[in-house]
């Protein structure tokens, strides 16, 4: 148990549903990011919310749609996506001082995509 | 180019053996930071070892240990004793520069280890 918790655990959908992924994380951390991991492909940084703003999008399609409304709380939104999107989405937070900080993830929610 | 590279994609070792995972990377940064992460079955990332740049002895923290040779640009992780909960999948990934607002940590494509009783 890392301190980090994502829901729902697995999602499948269709390419018209929307969806929302939940992250949460009780470590008082002020740092939260959102992670593509696709099998056999490096882990790729979606999002990153800084004190609950977004300080890097990167280059990610507009049919996902992040939110933070607090520091403790993170949310990707989910619309008419692909079947490529299909993959493990990782929550992860931490405390941002001096840039050894170490990332603590959630579990992640494996979703897929028909 | 690729900026970290983990030449093994999957390992087989026997249960007690020492196993050294693969990791060099690519970078004109003088500041960076180095990581190990495991990924168990289960998804998660769990953090095993940092080594900063500027550090001038070998990071351990339990039966983990981070060979780091600067001048070969490798930084490779050295498990002792392994156990069969070391199975898992092992990331290796790289924080370059001193801006502390620099969040982009680089991943490697992971290596597979498997430990046989």
């Amino acid at each position: 148990e890392t301190g980090v918790t994502q829901t729902p655990r697995h999602l499948v959908m269709g390419m018209t549903n929307k969806k929302s992924l939940k992250c949460e994380q009780h470590l008082g951390h002020n740092a939260m990011y959102w992670y593509k991991q696709s099998a056999k492909k490096p882990l790729e940084l979606m999002f990153v919310y800084n004190f609950k703003e977004q300080t890097e999008n990167n280059s990610v399609p507009s049919r996902f749609s992040p939110e933070c409304p607090n520091s403790s709380h993170l949310f990707l939104h989910l619309h008419t996506l692909q079947p490529e999107d299909s993959a493990l989405y990782l929550c992860a937070s931490s405390l941002v001082r001096t840039g050894n900080e170490k990332l603590f993830f959630g579990s992640g929610t494996q979703l897929s995509v028909l | 180019a690729q900026k970290i590279t983990q030449t093994q994609p999957g390992m087989f070792v026997q249960e007690k053996e020492a196993v050294t995972l693969d990791c060099t990377y690519d970078t004109s940064d003088q500041s960076y930071g180095l990581f190990w992460y495991k990924q168990p079955s289960s998804g998660e990332m769990i953090f095993l070892i940092y080594q900063g740049s500027y550090d001038e002895q070998n990071a351990t923290e339990g039966r983990y240990s981070l060979n780091f040779q600067k001048a070969r640009k490798s930084a490779n992780l050295v498990i002792s004793a392994s156990q069969l909960g070391d199975s898992a999948m092992y990331f290796c990934a790289m924080r370059e520069g001193e801006n502390d607002s620099n969040y982009q940590l680089i991943w490697g494509a992971g290596t597979k280890l498997i430990i046989k009783p």
